[in-house]
């Protein structure tokens, strides 16, 4: 009952460090996104994949690369962090076009100093 | 400017009653809305949907009903329980070539007192 995966939990940076985060889902769902959670803001949409080696950007993707080479995992990597990318990072999947809801990660609380 | 709006932060209610939590939206596009909920550390789960041909959809003790006309949504919890005390996201849903946009609100925290 593993569902979605999100690995680390916590991180610290320093500014212009470099990262990658992990997103692994067990339930051979399609789609897959990355989100951002910020205080007095919704969720936002950082990048998304409809498939195995697809990517696409979302409303938030500057400083951000994204990669799907397997259809289980989604990796989110931050080049050179900056400050503005302190965050909650949520991974999530759907087996389609979002009608029936996504599973979530439990999230990534990222600093960056 | 914010397409789904919960104009609500906070809501506390007594364990028994009814939970009501608003959302409004402003695009007449979305076709499909959606409620989260979300215990701290841990990521949002999904919750209850309905799409805009409808105007109400039932799961147990949660309501949604929709108002196209006002472009307002609601959820009810009827009776709330203190297990329900949670943050409680709206989102709406509209086609966007290949996937579905979805925009979320900032949520409603729920606290439900024994």
């Amino acid at each position: 009952n593993a569902g979605v995966t999100q690995t680390p939990k916590f991180r610290v940076l320093k500014t212009g460090q470099s990262m990658t985060l992990l997103c692994a889902q067990d339930m051979n769902h399609e789609y897959m996104y990355w989100y951002r959670q910020d205080p007095g803001m919704g969720l936002r949409l950082i990048h998304y994949s409809v498939g195995e080696g697809t990517t696409a950007k979302g409303e938030v993707p500057d400083g951000y690369n994204v990669s799907r080479l397997k259809k289980q995992n989604f990796l989110l990597g931050l080049e050179s962090a900056a400050p503005s990318q302190t965050s909650v990072y949520f991974c999530a999947s759907s087996p389609n076009r979002a009608l029936y809801g996504y599973t979530f990660g439990s999230g990534t609380r990222l600093t960056v100093v | 400017d914010q397409q789904v709006k919960q104009n609500s932060p906070s809501l506390s209610v007594q364990e028994g009653r009814i939970s009501i939590l608003n959302c409004d939206y402003t695009n007449s596009m979305f076709d499909y809305f959606l409620w989260y909920k979300k215990y701290p550390a841990e990521g949002p789960t999904f919750l209850i949907s309905i799409s805009s041909i409808k105007d109400k959809n039932e799961d147990g003790r949660f309501t949604v009903f929709l108002n196209k006309s006002a472009k307002h949504l609601s959820l009810h919890i009827v009776p709330s329980q203190p297990g329900d005390s949670a943050v409680y996201f709206c989102a709406a849903s509209q086609e966007a070539g290949n996937n579905r946009k979805l925009i979320w609100g900032l949520g409603t925290s729920l606290a439900v007192n024994p």
